[in-house]
């Protein structure tokens, strides 16, 4: 168990709503990362946060935010939901200051738009 | 461009075989790559990183870097082994960071 937790384990949503998805990192890791995995789009960083900042960006609709909270869990917000955006959503952690930066990955979240 | 490439999208062998898993990278920098297994669409579980140089189930994966490759190999394949494996790159550096993962291949081990 990587000890990274996701809530909830699945949503099932309608077109056009807003849904919140909750990580919490394994203990100790200040990074939190956003990932999507669809079948279309394979697996896709959307977004990181260290310590609460944001550090890194990769392919985040506008529509999509996310935040890191003082205690560390982050947030991952999805508005205007479209058909196209269920997918598997994969929250990791880690310890850059460890060295290695190795990421851990939660159980996702099985968001369904219908 | 930073890519990483899984040609094979499917590796169907059976029980005893060696097994290859290949994996090529396009990064100017100095590469940190990954091997991650994925079992039925569960969690991303870290198999290897290459900096380790370890042997995790059997697994092992040795980084070429005048080939760009981080294929993934062992040689007696079993049944639980069948899964979805992906190769990823780490870019970033320091606190920053994001994998760029492979489109991922299937293992299939058959009896």
């Amino acid at each position: 168990d990587s000890g990274v937790t996701q809530t909830p384990k699945h949503l099932i949503t309608a077109t056009g709503q807003r849904v919140t998805l909750r990580c919490s990192p394994r203990s100790g890791d200040l990074s939190v990362y956003w990932y999507q995995q669809s079948l279309d789009q394979g697996l896709q960083f959307l977004i990181q946060y260290y310590n609460g900042e944001e550090r890194a960006k990769g392919n985040i609709l506008e529509r999509f935010s996310a935040q890191q909270f003082p205690d560390l869990h982050s947030e991952l917000n999805l508005s205007s939901l479209e058909l196209g955006d269920s997918a598997l959503y994969f929250c990791a952690s880690s310890n850059p200051s460890g060295g290695a930066d190795t990421q851990y990955f939660g159980p996702g979240t099985r968001l369904t738009v219908l | 461009a930073q890519r990483v490439t899984q040609p094979e999208k499917l590796l169907s062998v059976f029980k005893g075989a060696p097994v290859e898993l290949k994996c090529n990278y396009s990064y100017s920098g100095s590469p940190e790559l990954f091997w991650y297994v994925q079992y039925s669409r569960q969690r991303l579980q870290l198999l290897l990183r290459h900096i380790s140089r370890e042997s995790i189930k059997g697994f092992t994966a040795d980084l070429n870097k005048g080939e760009t490759s981080f294929h993934l190999k062992k040689p007696f394949a079993q049944e639980e082994d069948s899964a979805m494996y992906y190769c990823a790159l780490r870019l970033g550096s320091g606190n920053t960071g994001k994998l760029i993962f492979g489109q991922g291949t299937t293992l299939q081990v058959k009896p």
